[in-house]
């Protein structure tokens, strides 16, 4: 089952800040985080691990509460390179051996100038 | 410097006609998958691939067959292709699928093959 993602589109100006949401109704074991821009491969940011980990990427970071089944991207002081859709991808504790992701339906960020 | 390589960005087909898409990767990675992209909907698993000859149904697989008879190489068959087809897809790959070892399923995607059925 699709992660929840929102909001589904963000509009922002250089400098602000933006929290992307992904919820899952299933027990997690990790949350990848990935960023597409238009007419791009989608590219890998940030993973989290079971455990409540907030990791950090540049002024992009993430933290993942177990227990809520959630994770949320932060983007502090963004840039106009931020702009693109962002997608978590969940990785279910059920999944057993064969790790598979599913991805929500991703957040549009665009940053303007 | 590429990695997972669509070989067609952009196909044109007839219903019914059959369709394959080609994936390959050069980076020796054990899992392979087929993802299906669509606005409002993100990014939706066809099948996916864990070694050579072995595979496994994501959540939309009706319609589709896939093919792995070389590890680097993982393909994407529509039988007869339907308009309700028409969509992005996305080859990946990972390392392998073992949960112990942190970041071994990260994803790294093909830049996508649009098809259209007309």
């Amino acid at each position: 089952q699709q992660p929840v993602q929102s909001p589904q589109a963000v509009i922002l100006r250089e400098g602000e800040d933006a929290v992307i949401n992904c919820s899952s109704s299933k027990a997690l074991y990790s949350v990848h985080w990935y960023r597409q821009k238009h007419g791009e491969a989608p590219v890998f940011l940030m993973i989290l691990l079971k455990g409540g980990e907030q990791k950090g990427h540049d002024k992009i970071s993430a933290s993942f509460n177990e227990k809520k089944q959630q994770s949320s991207l932060y983007l502090t002081a963004s840039q106009l390179s931020y702009s693109g859709t962002y997608f978590c991808g969940t990785d279910l504790i059920s999944s057993g051996s064969a790790r598979q992701l599913t991805f929500g339906s991703g957040t549009q960020l665009t940053v303007l100038p | 410097d590429v990695k997972v390589t669509q070989s067609s960005r952009y196909l044109v087909k007839r219903t019914g006609e059959k369709v394959f898409l080609e994936c390959v990767q050069d980076m020796d990675h054990e899992n392979m998958f087929w993802y299906r992209q669509d606005p409002g909907l993100g990014l939706r698993l066809i099948y996916f691939s864990y070694d050579v000859k072995m595979k496994e149904k994501g959540d939309i697989p009706e319609g589709y067959s896939v093919s792995r008879e070389k590890k680097e190489r993982f393909s994407l068959i529509l039988e007869s292709a339907s308009t309700n087809q028409t969509s992005m897809y996305l080859c990946a790959s990972s390392l392998y699928g073992t949960i112990e070892i942190s970041g071994a399923n990260v994803l790294t995607f093909g830049a996508g093959s649009r098809l259209t059925v007309l």
